[in-house]
């Protein structure tokens, strides 16, 4: 069974530029959560989606956005690219919505490695 | 707002010893506790999942206690390895998920 699979890896972008990281869930998985880790701000919550829909959201400016298809692959775009946005961003699948008992908890994905210079 | 908090930071052990990493939330009104591994610069692997419900959860040389009305987890890891050399999240699920800082473990051979 195929796990949480994020493309690409790494990735060097230009301030000012902008960037498309993918995430494809769990085969039977509706759920997809995005985070961001940066050593000083640790893990963040950045938006959940379920069935194309965005359940929830994270303190996070409006450059940061996303997407989910009926696939339930989804995409997570950065605008306008700041140093400070530097990070490892990770998506988490799960087979029910975050406000649903899961058994089987998250399951995450090895991240993009985004460096912005 | 739910805040997590783990300690220690960081711990150190010759390759043998018994542990215990701690986690503690301020809002008890959660779904689960889930404890998550990670090796650097990767991903996480999850390691535990302790229901609301439950006491406690054991896989192998690893058990996790919740203790949802105190607001604490613990994470024992049995007779450590240097394998088990990583950083340890634990995340407690209530409207989201909301980790801690993490510990940094090292495990000398």
């Amino acid at each position: 069974k195929a796990g949480v699979t994020q493309t690409p890896r790494y990735l060097i972008k230009t301030r000012g530029q902008q960037v498309t990281l993918s995430c494809s869930p769990i085969s039977g998985h509706r759920s997809v959560s995005w985070y961001q880790q940066t050593p000083g701000q640790g893990l963040q919550f950045l938006f959940e989606y379920f069935s194309e829909t965005q359940r929830n959201k994270g303190n996070f400016p409006g450059r940061f956005s996303g997407r989910q298809f009926s696939n339930s692959r989804s995409e997570m775009n950065v605008s306008t690219l700041e140093l400070g946005d530097s990070a490892l961003y990770l998506c988490a699948s799960s087979p029910l919505a975050s406000d649903r008992i899961t058994p089987l908890g998250y399951t995450f994905g090895s991240g993009t490695r985004l460096t912005v210079v | 707002k739910q805040e997590v908090t783990q300690i220690p930071a960081a711990l150190s052990v010759p390759e043998g010893e018994n542990l215990v990493l701690n986690c503690s939330f301020t809002d008890s009104a959660i779904y689960n506790l889930q404890w998550f591994r990670q090796d650097p610069g990767k991903g996480l692997t999850s390691l535990l999942l302790i229901q609301s419900s439950q006491r406690e959860q054991t896989s192998g040389r690893l058990n996790a206690s919740l203790d949802k009305s105190s607001g604490r987890s613990t994470l024992y890891i049995a007779a450590s390895q240097p394998g088990d050399s990583a950083t340890y999240l634990c995340a407690v699920k209530s409207e989201n998920f909301v980790f801690g800082p993490g510990t940094r473990l090292s495990v000398l051979p």
